[in-house]
């Protein structure tokens, strides 16, 4: 079955720490993977997607096909960086039909 | 361009009560999607459509319909709202290899 699954429900850290939030998914297809963030009571918007390979607000993040992850990294943790992330899956699914899967969401708190 | 517009941005319903969550792009994109979202549950597919006239159900239909009359508007109908159903509402639209794009959301309370 298609999933989604980002382990970690929160993410707590320092300011200037590393961080990486966990994305693993199951597709039987060639997946289409993004990170959505969602700042405070806001709507969600593309920090990533896995073809385009650039780095967004010093995020990046690497397709591992073998290992079926798409973990999402940032050497250098800001305050304006704690926001809720949402790793999505985008493909064809039963139907024929393009259609993005979400998993449930880390929530990262960066403390100064 | 507007983007993805989502009227009303908040909602409080009595149980039993029906109502209509009014999603419209500018963008001329083909595909629109309805997602509920839930703390600690991620973003759920209720409906999608494909373009005007064809809709079809995602992973959690049962309590809503809705309907594609124009390549603009996709709608989103409670009948008989339920406490469940209480939940941040994201209409959002795709276009090629644009990517999708979502609306600020609609948060209903149901009492």
């Amino acid at each position: 079955a298609q999933r989604v699954t980002q382990p970690e429900k929160l993410l707590s850290v320092f300011k200037g720490a590393p961080v990486e939030l966990k994305c693993n998914y199951s597709y039987s297809g060639s997946p289409e993977l993004f990170w959505y963030v969602q700042y405070s009571r806001q709507r969600l918007q593309l920090l990533l997607r896995h073809i385009s390979r650039e780095s967004i607000k010093g995020f990046t993040a690497d397709l591992n096909k073998g290992e079926t992850s798409f973990h999402l990294k940032k050497p250098f943790a800001q305050e304006e960086d704690s926001a809720m992330y949402y790793c999505a899956l985008s493909g064809r699914f039963s139907g024929g039909y393009n259609k993005l899967i979400f998993g449930a969401g880390t929530r990262l708190a960066v403390h100064p | 361009n507007a983007g993805v517009t989502q009227t009303p941005k908040f909602r409080i319903l009595k149980i039993g009560q029906s109502m209509t969550l009014q999603c419209t792009q500018d963008m001329n994109h083909n595909y629109m999607y309805w997602y509920r979202q839930d703390p600690g549950m991620g973003l759920k597919l209720i409906y999608y459509s494909v373009g005007a006239g064809i809709t079809d159900k995602g992973e959690v239909p049962n309590g809503y319909n809705v309907s594609r009359s124009t390549t603009e508007d996709f709608p989103l109908r409670l009948e008989l709202a339920a406490p469940s159903q209480t939940s941040v509402y994201f209409c959002a639209t795709l276009q090629g290899n644009l990517g999708y794009t979502f609306g600020s959301g609609t948060r209903l309370t149901v009492v």
